[in-house]
């Protein structure tokens, strides 16, 4: 089934430590987004790309880095998490010009003790 | 990037009343609307769009409103129901960057 998948779902991880949160989709979409998201609250794009060996941050400054070497996967690495950095994380994909519904991956929650 | 600004940030009404969640833009340029609903530790997901060749779009007891002269769009659910209570946001196409703008969200609390 054409979907956008995330893992882990959940994630507790001590401070220092690096991780790396997964996204991929099955929809041939081009365009891909990282969001963080505090539950409930406003969307922040973090990254985001337009297809392969494109990435670019978002509007919120971010200490995430993200790749882009495969049109279906596009993770977003911590090289240092700390507790500020625990949220929930959002990928998305859309179909590149005219459509630009975005389609959202379930989300990761990352708790930094 | 340009603003979506969004209209009430919580909402309360009872069961089979109507609700209304306006949503402004400043890109000019913009010509794609869609809302999502969230609810509770559940992925947004989109429940309508509406492009600028079009004024209103209906889909059951959900429509959408665009006024593009004033620059503002609107979500109307009618009869609403308790499972309607979710997060709702509205987003709006950019030419300049990123492909969607996203509102900060209202609250919609349906009580019965």
């Amino acid at each position: 089934e054409a979907d956008i998948y995330q893992t882990p779902r959940y994630l507790v991880i001590g401070t220092g430590k690096k991780i790396t949160l997964e996204c991929s989709q099955t929809m041939g979409h081009d365009k891909m987004y990282w969001y963080q998201q505090d539950p409930g609250m406003e969307l922040h794009l973090i990254h985001y790309s337009y297809g392969v060996n494109s990435t670019e941050k978002g509007d919120l400054s971010s200490e995430s880095t993200v790749s882009r070497i495969r049109t279906e996967h596009f993770p977003l690495t911590l090289e240092s998490a700390r507790p500020s950095h625990t949220s929930q994380y959002l990928c998305a994909s859309s179909e590149d010009a005219a459509a630009e519904t975005q389609y959202f991956g379930p989300g990761t929650r990352l708790l930094v003790l | 990037g340009e603003n979506v600004e969004q209209h009430p940030s919580t909402l309360s009404v009872q069961e089979g009343d109507s609700a209304v969640i306006k949503c402004t833009y400043s890109d000019s340029a913009s010509n794609y609307f869609p809302w999502y609903k969230q609810e509770l530790g559940k992925r947004p997901q989109l429940i309508i769009d509406i492009r600028s060749n079009v004024g209103e779009k209906k889909d059951q007891r959900i429509a959408v409103t665009l006024n593009k002269t004033a620059k503002h769009f609107s979500l109307h659910i009618t009869e609403t129901q308790p499972e309607d209570s979710a997060v709702y946001f509205c987003a709006a196409n950019l030419f300049s960057g990123y492909a969607l703008n996203f509102g900060k969200g209202t609250s919609l609390l349906v009580t019965p």
